[in-house]
């Protein structure tokens, strides 16, 4: 099983600052990557896609980068709907397998 | 719209068995028989974990390990509908299902159902 680890586990911010958030990989999983966002009571929305492609209708302050082992997700500027839980996800092998979360905190 | 409407959670004892399922409501852009699709659970307060997925024939399964042998992951095409037979349920499976269209990325979700396994 493929383990994936997010850090930091919590990202204290304002709005208007830059995020970054992190996903390691146990073993290489190639560009097999996508990054969720989730909001307090919804179900999560797919944000990127193999590493660095947006999803349909995701704004351009949202950008994903790395492949193998080490993938970055970045915010440009918070907007207010984005202090949320995000995720990673691999499809690289199955069993598919989520990373531990990474929660945005207004500051 | 909501484009997938998963109902059949509840309160069942440790022991017990429980069907979800997941229907493409008639707001549904996609054709259900060409996708894969996928559940994924969420304990209370806890991150997500993919549970199983079925080929869009359902020709093919997987799971993940601590469900197999318990869980069982079958569709319907022909209502466009998908489920989850979960059999010897656990406390440890009190979780939010929600499904989900693909087995790669799955990037339409329904709402969720909530299970509770308690006596």
């Amino acid at each position: 099983e493929i383990v994936l680890t997010q850090s930091p586990a919590t990202l204290s911010l304002s709005p208007g600052e830059r995020a970054t958030l992190s996903c390691r990989a146990s073993q290489s999983i190639s560009s097999s990557l996508a990054w969720y966002r989730q909001k307090p009571g919804q179900a999560p929305r797919v944000l990127i896609y193999d590493a660095s492609n947006r999803a349909t209708g995701i704004p351009a302050r949202f950008s994903g980068s790395g492949s193998g082992t080490d993938f970055t997700l970045t915010i440009s500027s918070l907007e207010p709907e984005d202090f949320a839980v995000y995720y990673c996800h691999q499809r690289s092998n199955w069993p598919r397998t989520f990373g531990g979360g990474t929660n945005v905190e207004i500051k | 719209e909501v484009q997938l409407v998963e109902s059949g959670g509840g309160l069942v004892q440790p022991g017990g068995s429980l069907r979800l399922s997941c229907a493409a409501s008639r707001f549904a852009t996609f054709t259900f028989s060409s996708y894969w699709m996928t559940w994924v659970r969420q304990a209370p307060g806890k991150g997500l974990e993919w549970v199983a997925s079925i080929k869009h024939d359902g020709s093919d399964k997987y799971y993940v390990d601590s469900v197999k042998g318990r869980f069982t992951i079958s569709r319907d095409n022909t209502k466009n509908s998908l489920f989850l037979q979960m059999n010897s349920l656990r406390a440890e499976d009190t979780a939010v299902y929600y499904c989900a269209r693909g087995g790669g990325t799955p990037d339409i979700w329904g709402q969720g159902t909530l299970v509770t396994v308690s006596s």
